[in-house]
């Protein structure tokens, strides 16, 4: 089975630019999460989205966001980019809502670089 | 505000020892926990998923929970080169809505 798929992998925009990053989950995986890394503040989770519905979000400014489509493939968009926007952002998918499908997989990333 | 804490490291261990990682959370009521392991450049890589007290063994990992304590760990038996990498705690801080907190992450170096 394939895994989590990010694309584009790589991305130099410019401050003011906006920024759309897309991820393709696991097949059969119905529910993505978005999360920002960077070496100072770690993993950030940022929001889940479950059937074209965004479930849970963190705390991020209304610049990010998302959306999912009905395959399940999701898009995240950041408007008016800034210099700490600079990070990598990681897509995860995992089964379903229940408490079994807890397990959540990770794409290999986008490396998004601001200047 | 909902936190994870592990010690940075680094932790260095010899080749065939067990490396021994800490974790602590501060929602008593977390309900899963898991660990991650995320080699330099790439993305984390689930290795173990624990939900009850007591411990989990999977292969060299055996994960601990213990929730009274707010305590979870990853032991890695007859450590190998290959599992140097920053490990990371993640706990669901959020129910049913699904809300993974990292921590920072502890980075263990296997020497040969």
């Amino acid at each position: 089975k394939a895994g989590v798929t990010q694309t584009p992998r790589y991305l130099i925009k410019t401050r003011g630019q906006q920024v759309t990053l897309s991820c393709s989950p696991i097949s059969g995986h119905r529910s993505v999460s978005w999360y920002q890394q960077t070496p100072g503040q770690g993993l950030q989770f940022l929001f889940e989205y479950f059937s074209e519905t965004q479930r849970n979000k963190g705390n991020f400014p209304g610049r990010f966001s998302g959306r999912q489509f009905s395959n399940s493939r999701s898009e995240m968009n950041v408007s008016t980019l800034e210099l700490g926007d600079s990070a990598l952002y990681l897509c995860a998918s995992r089964a379903s809502m229940d408490r079994l499908s807890y397990e959540q997989y990770f794409g290999p990333g986008t490396r998004l670089t601001v200047t | 505000q909902k936190e994870v804490e592990q010690n940075s490291g680094p932790l260095s261990v010899p080749e065939g020892a067990i490396a021994s990682l800490n974790c602590t959370y501060s929602d008593r009521g977390s309900q899963s926990f898991f660990w991650y392991r995320q080699y330099s450049g790439k993305s984390p890589e689930l290795i173990m998923s624990i939900y009850s007290n007591g411990d989990k063994e999977d292969g060299r990992f055996t994960a601990q929970l213990n929730k009274a304590s707010q305590y979870v760990s990853l032991l890695i038996r007859d450590s190998q080169p290959s599992d140097s990498a920053t490990y990371l705690c993640a706990v669901n801080s959020g129910g049913s809505n699904y809300k993974l907190t990292f921590g920072k992450g502890t980075l263990l170096t296997v020497n040969p």
